[in-house]
């Protein structure tokens, strides 16, 4: 299995957006629904923030927004706030029951 | 609230085993999977597999098979990741997380593999 592929950094003003990509096969991020969006804060246990391609659990606030086209899933953060500096990481069911990550892109606030 | 409690930290000799416990609680603990994750330090997350926790298959990624096993106490809502042959290079923290979209997670559990 190939690892997904993330640029490892990202970077924005407060109150700009920001949007991260995903890059991985038909085999993975194209071919399933199970497409997650993970936060991890500096020092912090992971969190979900998006699950099933687009889908916000409860809690999660309205500027992150995710979606997906082919083989590429993608997240974006509107009107960046200090709190969202972290490391955000993707993940995808790859077939077989197997799952895989993305590398991280650490998310700067300016 | 659904809830993850992890074992403490450990320190484990090259060639030892290590065996990690997930205790489940807010939630019917049979109707989902428990996934578990490490990250290796500064390093990012790497998925190990997972335990149906409602009839106790399993599944590891390929990088630890043969070397990692995944079990469960029903009774006690708990799962166990039991990691043998440690290398210097399995020092990370340990994760569990739920389900197929990992939608909550454990605190964490440093295993530090170290002569």
């Amino acid at each position: 299995q190939s690892a997904l592929a993330q640029p490892p950094s990202a970077s924005g003003s407060p109150g700009q957006s920001v949007t991260i990509s995903c890059t991985g096969t038909s085999g993975d991020v194209g071919g399933y629904k199970h497409v997650s969006w993970i936060q991890q804060q500096p020092g912090k246990a992971p969190k979900l923030i998006i699950f099933e391609v687009s889908q916000r659990p409860s809690g999660v606030p309205d500027r992150f927004s995710a979606s997906k086209s082919g083989n590429t899933a993608s997240l974006t953060i509107s009107g960046l706030q200090a709190e969202d500096e972290a490391d955000y990481y993707c993940t995808s069911y790859a077939g077989s029951n197997t799952y895989l990550f993305g590398p991280g892109t650490k998310v700067t606030v300016l | 609230q659904v809830q993850f409690v992890q074992s403490g930290a450990e320190v484990k000799k090259p060639g030892a085993s290590v065996k990690v416990s997930c205790k489940a609680s807010g939630y019917n603990f049979a109707r989902f999977i428990i996934q578990w994750v490490r990250q290796a330090p500064e390093q990012g997350l790497e998925w190990m597999g997972w335990i149906n926790a409602g009839n106790g298959n399993s599944k590891s990624s390929q990088r630890f098979q043969g070397r990692v096993i995944f079990s469960m106490d029903a009774s006690a809502t708990t799962v166990y990741m039991e990691l043998s042959s440690l290398k210097f290079e399995d020092t990370a923290v340990y994760y569990c997380a739920r389900g197929f979209s990992f939608d909550y997670w454990g605190q964490g559990t440093l295993v530090t593999v170290s002569s």
